[in-house]
């Protein structure tokens, strides 16, 4: 079936710094979605990418999809301690009808 | 305002008893997913219903079940619990327009612990 592969694991930053987590996969996507979940809570959607090479913006949030359709990435610029939390990929299986979650990145923010 | 819930929050209950966790919804979505969270780990996907079809994931062991009884409401059931199905079992809803597929939103969870 259909892996994604999510790095890093885990990442630990000083507030005001940029973080960056990155999704692969072997075979071509036709979309990629991104989900937050804070500690104790549960998934919430960011945003979803279609169009290979597609950047889309969230105020510090910047999502990319790669032009080969097999990667994507998520940055935040100036991490605040609002944005601690594990941030996963999601690729959408059009043969299960179903997402497939990348293994996520937890960000600790250190004030 | 619209969303999903799930009863109850939290659910502890005894080994190889069985137990039924419960979904409703009000987006009318007419998708709805059942996955099992682990700590640290990514939502796995148990299964899910497309409108009335029901599709099981195949490695969901036979002790998961699910009911979905009509658009607003979904049920698992485990039949005997083990200890290694103690997780945060999270239910969520999409309307799908394949072949893209949608965003899911996902209801609060449910603890479940097994003793």
């Amino acid at each position: 079936g259909q892996q994604v592969m999510q790095i890093p694991q885990y990442q630990h930053v000083q507030e005001g710094e940029d973080f960056t987590t990155y999704c692969n996969s072997s075979t071509t996507l036709s979309n990629i979605q991104w989900y937050k979940q804070r500690p104790g809570g549960h998934p919430v959607f960011l945003i979803q990418l279609v169009k290979s090479g597609e950047v889309k913006k969230q105020k510090r949030l910047t999502f990319q999809f790669g032009e080969a359709k097999k990667n994507s990435s998520l940055h935040i610029t100036a991490t605040q301690t609002t944005d601690v939390g594990t941030y996963f990929c999601a690729a959408y299986d059009t043969g299960r009808r179903a997402l497939t979650f990348g293994s996520g990145t937890r960000l600790q923010v250190q004030p | 305002d619209a969303m999903v819930i799930q009863n109850p929050r939290y659910q502890v209950t005894q080994f190889g008893k069985p137990v039924t966790l419960s979904c409703s919804q009000t987006l009318n979505h007419n998708v709805m997913y059942w996955y099992q969270q682990k700590s640290s780990q990514a939502p796995k996907l148990l299964f899910h219903y497309y409108d009335k079809d029901f599709n099981n994931e195949a490695d969901t062991p036979d002790n998961f079940q699910s009911r979905r009884p009509n658009t607003s409401f979904c049920f698992l059931d485990i039949r005997s619990p083990g200890l290694g199905d103690a997780a945060m079992y999270l239910c969520a809803t999409s309307v799908d327009l394949a072949p893209l597929g949608r965003e899911q939103y996902f209801g609060p969870g449910t603890r479940l612990t097994v003793t």
